[in-house]
């Protein structure tokens, strides 16, 4: 089956305490994404990768690391958390380097730091 | 406001009733998507229609885009339960250097 996979599901964290989110896809998928969503504020993208080795950022950068090593995964790493950064965070993916196909989203990860 | 808003922000209507709703922006577009969001959960990928295409339609589903207004409308006819959810436009940017940008949504609740 054709997905997006997100570890862990649910998070509760300390301020400082560095985290990796991962994400897999397994559809051969070029573009990857990661967006978080805050109420009121919609999706917001943090940073994205167009292919292996490409990553750039987005929107809301800021606090947050990525790596691209292997086309399926694009772990979200935060050096340091601060409550600032609780939020649903939703990993994406989708065919091509240009963005003119849909997203697959993940299930996504609600993260919460004290 | 900002690119890919919706509108209105929030819909009830009774079960089997048409629902619209809108989404404007601002730059050029390669193409808008439409999403929906259950609670909660991941968005789900509705329509996809590029700046060339004026509609497109899927199910119950019609979108309609007009790139000299700026806008597309989510049409869903004979509304149904399970359509209660949050819809997205995502708007695709032509320059490659800009981001893709998601509305903050429309919040669809059908009534029985």
């Amino acid at each position: 089956e054709a997905q997006v996979t997100q570890n862990p599901r649910y998070l509760i964290t300390v301020t400082g305490k560095k985290l990796t989110v991962t994400c897999s896809q397994n559809m051969n998928h070029e573009y990857m994404s990661w967006y978080r969503q805050d109420p009121g504020l919609g999706l917001r993208q943090i940073y994205y990768s167009m292919n292996v080795e490409v990553t750039d950022k987005g929107d809301v950068p800021e606090g947050y690391k990525v790596s691209r090593k292997e086309k399926r995964n694009f772990p979200l790493i935060l050096e340091s958390p601060s409550p600032n950064q609780t939020s649903l965070y939703f990993c994406a993916s989708s065919y091509g380097q240009d963005r003119s196909y849909e997203q697959y989203f993940g299930p996504g990860t609600r993260l919460t730091v004290t | 406001s900002q690119q890919g808003e919706e509108d209105p922000q929030a819909l009830s209507i009774q079960e089997g009733e048409n629902a619209t709703m809108n989404c404007s922006y601002k730059t050029s577009i390669n193409n808008l998507q439409w999403y929906r969001q259950n609670s909660g959960r991941g968005l789900v990928h509705l329509i996809l229609i590029r700046s060339n295409e004026r509609e497109k339609h899927s199910g119950r589903l019609r979108v309609t885009l007009d790139t000299s207004k700026k806008s597309s409308s989510l049409l869903i006819t004979a509304s149904r339960a399970a359509d209660t959810a949050s819809y997205f436009c995502a708007t695709v940017p032509q320059n490659r250097d800009d981001k893709i940008i998601f509305g903050k949504g429309t919040r669809l609740h059908i009534l029985p």
